[in-house]
């Protein structure tokens, strides 16, 4: 399995809903990262995650919550959003951190109204 | 602080001739270099990456990409370009700041292949 799998693919969301984006790798990669790219701009970093522990919090707002339950998951935890939170919400894992190349899921597509 | 600098926003090259996209960074070390491509609504695919050794890094899909210290410069580059290549192509560097737990990503450049 060579593959970063993200869901749901598509996320609409009323500002005061809590929702959950999943994301899942079976290469045995112990770093886990994620990204938010808005339209045509390049993916921002938001987590990091290093042998299940959080290594960087790119000053992301307390909305947004990042769990990392093993070493095969990443979740990223939604509350409160507000519209400009709209964006394409990307995970990607790498063998380790370090001068590895990133393998990035499809990503998320999420919309809040 | 690790940067790149992506200086086009868009290319535009005919079916078959070679393609460039170019990439300038600034590191302080050694500089750990990689190239990602973007199709619509999909996320990013690792192309290629320069640690060390050879300047000329072949990757995926027929492309390579020629480190430049003197010049500061990894640009893409692919002998013979195909409709299929046009898509989103960001360089990137590792932040060795951080330990390397960063990437930090250009802005992009749109590749544009006419049939």
């Amino acid at each position: 399995d060579t593959e970063v799998t993200q869901t749901p693919k598509h996320l609409v969301m009323g500002m005061t809903n809590k929702k959950s984006l999943k994301c899942e790798q079976h290469m045995g990669h112990r770093a886990m990262y994620w990204y938010k790219q808005k339209a045509k701009k390049p993916p921002e970093l938001m987590f990091v995650y290093s042998y299940e522990k959080l290594s960087i919090n790119e000053s992301v707002p307390s909305r947004f919550s990042p769990e990392c339950p093993n070493s095969s998951l990443l979740n990223l935890h939604l509350h409160a959003l507000q519209p400009e939170d709209s964006a394409l919400y990307l995970c990607a894992s790498s063998q380790e951190t370090g001068n590895y190349g990133y393998t990035f899921g499809s990503g998320t597509r999420l919309t809040v109204v | 602080a690790q940067s790149v600098a992506q200086p086009e926003d868009q290319v535009n090259v005919a079916e078959g001739n070679p393609l460039t996209v170019k990439c300038t960074y600034s590191v302080s070390g050694n500089p750990y270099l990689f190239w990602y491509v973007q199709y619509p609504n999909r996320g990013l695919q690792f192309l290629l990456k320069y640690i060390t050794g050879d300047n000329l890094v072949k990757g995926s899909y027929g492309f390579e990409a020629e480190f430049n210290k003197s010049q500061t410069s990894f640009h893409l580059k692919k002998p013979s370009a195909l409709v299929s290549d046009s898509a989103l192509y960001f360089c990137a560097v590792r932040d060795t700041d951080t330990g390397g737990f960063k990437t930090i990503f250009g802005a992009g450049t749109r590749l544009f292949v006419k049939a």
